[in-house]
C-alpha cells in the first residue's frame, strides 16, 4: 500500500501520560500534515513538515510536539495528556507542500484520554 | 484569515433527489477550494477539487468568486453518498487546509 499510513489505530492512555503517533507519507511525498479532529472543534490543523523542516504551524498546543525524519515519516508526540486531548489525529501528504498540491490524508489514530 | 462556512450541519434528501452542500469562503485572494468526503469517521477522501472541473460519482462544484461560493451538487443522489462531506481551501499564504465544519448527508432510500 502506497498510500498514507498511521500507527497505531487505536490508543487509551490516561491523564498526565505522553503517546508518540507516528505517519508514513505516500511514496514520494515531501510534506506531511498534522490535523487534529474533535466533536467540538472540528478539524484543526496542527502543523505541516517539509522534507525534515518545519514549514507551518497552526493551532498545536505547546505540550504537543511533532518531528520528520529523514526517511520522511512523521511523529506527533503528546505529552501531559488531559480529557479534552482525545481526539482523532489524522496525518496527510502531499508531493511538495504547494497549497496547490493535493492532501492525501491516512487512516487516523483515534486517542481516547482516561 | 481565511474561513470555511458550511451552513447546514445535516441534509437529509431521498434517493433519486438532488442534492446540493453549501460552501461559503472568505478569503481575499485566490484561493484553491476542495470538498472531502469521511465515510463512517474513516480516512478523509478528495471528492474533487475546482482546479480539476472535473465530476467525480456525480458531484461536481462550481468556484463562484463574485459570491465566495464552491457548492457541491448532485443531481440524483445515491444512498451510498450518505457521508460527512467537507469543503475545505488552500491559499499562497497558508498551505493548510482550513476546514467548514462539515455537512453529514443522508440519503433516504
Amino acid at each position: 500500500d502506497s498510500g498514507v499510513t498511521q500507527t497505531p489505530k487505536h490508543l487509551i492512555t490516561a491523564t498526565g501520560q505522553r503517546v508518540t503517533l507516528r505517519c508514513s507519507p505516500r511514496s514520494g511525498d515531501l510534506s506531511v500534515y498534522w490535523y487534529q479532529q474533535s466533536l467540538d472543534q472540528g478539524l484543526q490543523f496542527l502543523i505541516q513538515y517539509y522534507n525534515g523542516e518545519e514549514r507551518a504551524k497552526g493551532n498545536i498546543l505547546e505540550r504537543f510536539s511533532a518531528q520528520q525524519f529523514p526517511d520522511l515519516h512523521s511523529e506527533l508526540n503528546l505529552s501531559s495528556l488531559e480529557l479534552g486531548d482525545s481526539a482523532l489525529y489524522f496525518c496527510a501528504s502531499s508531493q511538495a507542500g504547494f497549497y496547490t498540491d493535493t492532501q492525501y490524508f491516512g487512516p487516523g489514530t483515534r486517542l481516547t484520554v482516561l | 484569515a481565511q474561513r470555511v462556512t458550511q451552513p447546514e450541519k445535516l441534509l437529509s434528501v431521498f434517493k433519486g433527489a438532488p442534492v446540493e452542500l453549501k460552501c461559503n469562503y472568505s478569503y481575499s485572494g485566490s484561493p484553491e477550494l476542495f470538498w472531502y468526503v469521511q465515510y463512517s469517521r474513516q480516512r478523509l477522501q478528495l471528492l474533487l477539487r475546482h482546479i480539476s472541473r472535473e465530476s467525480i460519482k456525480g458531484f461536481t462544484a462550481d468556484l463562484n468568486k463574485g459570491e465566495t461560493s464552491f457548492h457541491l451538487k448532485k443531481p440524483f443522489a445515491q444512498e451510498e453518498d450518505s457521508a460527512m462531506y467537507y469543503c475545505a481551501l488552500t491559499s499562497g499564504s497558508a498551505r493548510q487546509l482550513t476546514f467548514g465544519s462539515g455537512t453529514q448527508l443522508t440519503v433516504l432510500p
